[in-house]
């Protein structure tokens, strides 16, 4: 069974703060990382995706990916009240699918 | 807008009664997926579409499950004898070839509710 595992929430942090958003998966395979953002009742909105070991940043959006341990992070910079959603971090092996975590809960305060 | 597009987006039924979904990818986009979402989850892969073909269909895709994707382009999602517990936003996402990472854009999803 292939896992991704997220840390479901809330994560509460202040507006114009850091938010910093991890995920971790099973499979050392794994090619290719994403993020999604998903307000209440809509659909998965893709922010950012990364493929190789280091940062990629675009925006106030970093990405981190570190393969040695597995791990996949996304952080916010100067977070935002409309930054508040659930953000699913996403694994690709090599097939077609992606395996989703089950989100984190994220909530900027004014 | 050019974005993926599903119909309808709503669906209401009484358990036993079969249902159809649409997808319409974004234009030129030859890779389709379907998804599976319940509350608190992540989206669950169902069956991936590279242009007409089949390519991968997930256990979680019973035998009351059946996709086609006829020309290419537009796709459907059937579920037969539905049953409470298929009660989920189907959601389509699709993805442009010649991509090596595979970044899939979704629809709005189709919420289905089953009584």
């Amino acid at each position: 069974q292939k896992e991704v595992e997220q840390n479901s929430g809330p994560l509460s942090v202040p507006e114009g703060a850091i938010a910093s958003l991890n995920c971790t998966y099973s499979d050392r395979g794994s090619q290719s990382f994403f993020w999604y953002r998903q307000y209440s009742g809509k659909s998965p909105e893709l922010i950012m995706f990364i493929y190789s070991n280091g940062d990629k940043e675009d925006g106030r959006f970093t990405a981190q990916l570190n393969k040695a341990s597995q791990y996949v992070s996304l952080l916010i910079r100067d977070s935002q009240p409309s930054d508040s959603a659930t953000y699913l971090c996403a694994v690709k092996d090599s097939g077609y699918a992606l395996n989703f975590g089950k989100g984190t809960s994220l909530l900027v305060t004014p | 807008d050019t974005g993926v597009s599903q119909d309808p987006r709503h669906k209401i039924t009484k358990r036993g009664q079969n249902v159809t979904f649409r997808c319409d990818p974004i234009s030129e986009h030859n890779r389709l997926y379907w998804y599976r979402q319940t509350l608190g989850q992540g989206p669950e892969f169902l069956t991936y579409f590279q242009n007409e073909a089949q390519l991968e269909k997930s256990r979680l895709l019973s035998d009351r499950f059946s996709a086609e994707r006829p020309k290419g382009s537009f796709s459907t999602l059937e579920i037969q004898r539905t049953e409470q517990g298929d009660s989920a936003m189907y959601l389509c996402a699709s993805s442009p070839k010649g991509l090596t990472y595979n970044e899939q854009f979704f629809g709005p999803g189709t919420r289905l509710t089953v009584l």
